[in-house]
Order: structure tokens, then sequence, then C-alpha cells
């Protein structure tokens, strides 16, 4: 198996400009989970999914981001409009049972 | 919600030695501990778990120790090598596919 996949695996972007973060996690796998990881937060979970179903978004920081799961084998996680201070990495994540496996991320940068 | 806290946040030792890594949790409800490592600009990678009806698991240099009544765990590594230079993240979650919650890393570096 490829393992998670995400692209793209950068993004330079200016400020108000909307950004499209996608995911594909590995197959059978019926949790997927979006997270971002900063200097000064460290890794935060944004939302995660049950068999395509959003089922936690506590962690979406506002309005300005939003996520979907149309089908089982992908996801976006979208900001509009991005600000300097979403710069991050975004992980996406996916899991059968406990145990999660990450992809290797989109590295976000919003001037 | 959950808490974890981690520490030491840096740790260096010499190879050869061993490293030690400790977090305590807030929830009582959570029963999934697992350890990620995480080199520069690459993904987290898990590298061993814990549930908490088990003390103790080991695999090969890396062992990871559960104390569920005071509510920490910790990861062991022996003989220490320079790959094992990286930041090692606890996490901690409740049911199943937990939703988890990272502590803050600890950087170790394995100095020759």
């Amino acid at each position: 198996d490829a393992g998670v996949i995400q692209s793209p695996r950068h993004e330079v972007t200016e400020m108000g400009q909307e950004v499209t973060l996608r995911c594909k996690p590995i197959s059978g796998h019926d949790y997927l989970f979006w997270y971002r990881q900063t200097m000064m937060r460290g890794l935060e979970l944004l939302i995660y999914f049950n068999n395509n179903v959003p089922i936690d978004d506590s962690g979406m920081p506002e309005d300005r981001f939003s996520a979907k799961m149309p089908n089982a084998s992908f996801s976006t996680l979208k900001i509009q409009p991005s600000e300097p201070r979403d710069s991050a990495v975004y992980f996406c994540a996916s899991s059968f049972g406990d145990a999660q496996y990450f992809g290797p991320g989109t590295r976000l940068l919003v001037l | 919600g959950e808490n974890v806290e981690q520490h030491p946040s840096t740790l260096s030792v010499q190879e050869g030695d061993s490293a030690v890594i400790k977090c305590t949790y807030s929830d009582s409800a959570s029963n999934y501990f697992p350890w990620y490592k995480q080199e520069l600009g690459k993904r987290p990678q898990l590298i061993i778990d814990i549930r908490s009806n088990v003390g103790e698991k080991k695999d090969q240099r890396i062992a990871v120790t559960l104390n569920k009544t005071a509510k920490h765990f910790s990861l062991h590594i022996t003989e220490t090598q320079p790959e094992d230079s990286a930041v090692y993240f606890c996490a901690a979650g409740t049911g199943t596919a937990s939703k988890l919650t990272f502590g803050t890393g600890t950087r170790l570096q394995v100095t020759l």
C-alpha cells in the first residue's frame, strides 16, 4: 500500500486566497483525521471523519476552515480566505482501529 | 478535555546510553497511548503503542510503560543510536479509533 497520500506537498499563497488541501487515506481505513502542526501550538486535531461522516470538528479554528469527505478514498480541507496565521504543516492521518498513520503533510505558507 | 504533558522538552544522550521520556494525562477515560517519532521535515511515525489493559510493552530497543493509577506513561529507548535522534510525541486517546491529544514533543539528540 502507498500509505496516506497528500497533495500538494508545498503551497505558497497570498493572504485572502482560497487554499484546498487533499488527502487519500489508506485503502480500507474507515477513520480520517486532519491535523495542523506549528511550533507554537504543536500537533492539533482539526476534524475527523468516520465512514465519510464528520464526527468531531471542534478543533476547526474558525468558519474559514471547512472539510469534506465525499467518498472513502478522498478528503479535502479548505481555507477561505487564507491568512498568514494559517501557515503550518497540515497532516492527514487514517486508521482502522486505534493506530493512526500519517501522510507526508502539506507545508502551507500564506504571505 | 484531555491534557497531555510531556517531559523533558529536550534530551541529549551519548550513543549507547538509555533515554526516557515521560508523559502524564488528565482524563481517566483515556485507554490508548501511542508514541510517534518525527524526523525533521517528515511525518510522525507510529513506533509503539499501549492500551490500558497492559502495563508494559516492548519492541526490540523500545519499551513503553503505563501506570493508570498515576496517569502517566513513559517511553524507554535502550542502546541509543544516532538514527534515534528525532522529536518524539506521546499521545492519549479514548475509544475506538481514538481522538488523540498529543504532548508537546521531546527533541532527542544522540551524540557520538
